[in-house]
């Protein structure tokens, strides 16, 4: 098993440009998420899917955009980048239920210029 | 809303030392409490996890400790090594909050040889 997969790994944007984020597990986990990390202040939750076909906000939504567009890939798109949005973004997934751990990806860091 | 807390930010001891990371947390109706392990670079790795009914969990030379009344829980690492080297981070489930996590800042641990 692969885990939690992300690309890309890196990425520079320049403030106003598009992209998406993409995230990938192996594990028939039935919820995912993502998180940005800015320094000094843990992760926060953007948007999170608890099942296929459901999306639902997090703390910080505001310029992005989500998309589960299967059990096991769940996308996070940037129409518009700003600089405060340059951050390490994770992917986390988890089966639920009696197995609440979360799984991370290994994370893709972007900076916007 | 609820806010976690890890202090202190940053530590730095002696290998072979025994140690006590904090987490403390400003609602008590949790629902579980995990601690996570960050290597620089590198996307978090599940260390252990509380449910709000237990008082602790141990794994190896790692015991996490969870005293909800009063919002806090420890971290102990037993005879540490360099290799034990990197961010550990608490995060709490609420009650209502389905699986969503709120994060700690993280407690940056440097242990030399």
């Amino acid at each position: 098993n692969a885990g939690v997969t992300q690309t890309p790994k890196f990425q520079v944007l320049k403030t106003g440009q598009s992209m998406t984020l993409q995230c990938a597990q192996d594990m028939n986990h039935n919820s995912m998420y993502w998180y940005r990390q800015d320094p000094g202040m843990g992760l926060r939750l953007i948007y999170y899917s608890a099942s296929e076909g459901t999306t639902d906000k997090g703390e910080v939504p505001n310029g992005y955009n989500v998309s589960r567009l299967n059990k096991r890939e769940f996308s996070l798109r940037l129409e518009s980048a700003a600089p405060s949005q340059t951050s390490v973004y994770f992917c986390a997934s988890t089966l639920g239920g009696t197995r609440p751990t979360q799984y991370f990806g290994p994370g893709t860091r972007l900076l916007v210029l | 809303k609820q806010e976690v807390t890890q202090i202190p930010a940053a530590l730095s001891v002696p290998e072979g030392e025994n140690l006590v990371l904090n987490c403390s947390f400003t609602d008590s109706a949790i629902y579980n409490l995990q601690w996570f392990r960050q290597d620089p670079g590198k996307g978090l790795t599940s260390l252990l996890l509380i449910q709000s009914s237990q008082r602790e969990q141990t794994s190896g030379r790692l015991n996490a400790s969870l005293d909800k009344s009063s919002g806090r829980s420890t971290l102990y690492i037993a005879a540490s090594q360099p290799g034990d080297s990197a961010t550990y981070l608490c995060a709490v489930r609420r009650n209502n909050a389905g699986n969503m996590l709120t994060f700690g800042g993280g407690t940056r641990l440097m242990v030399k040889p």
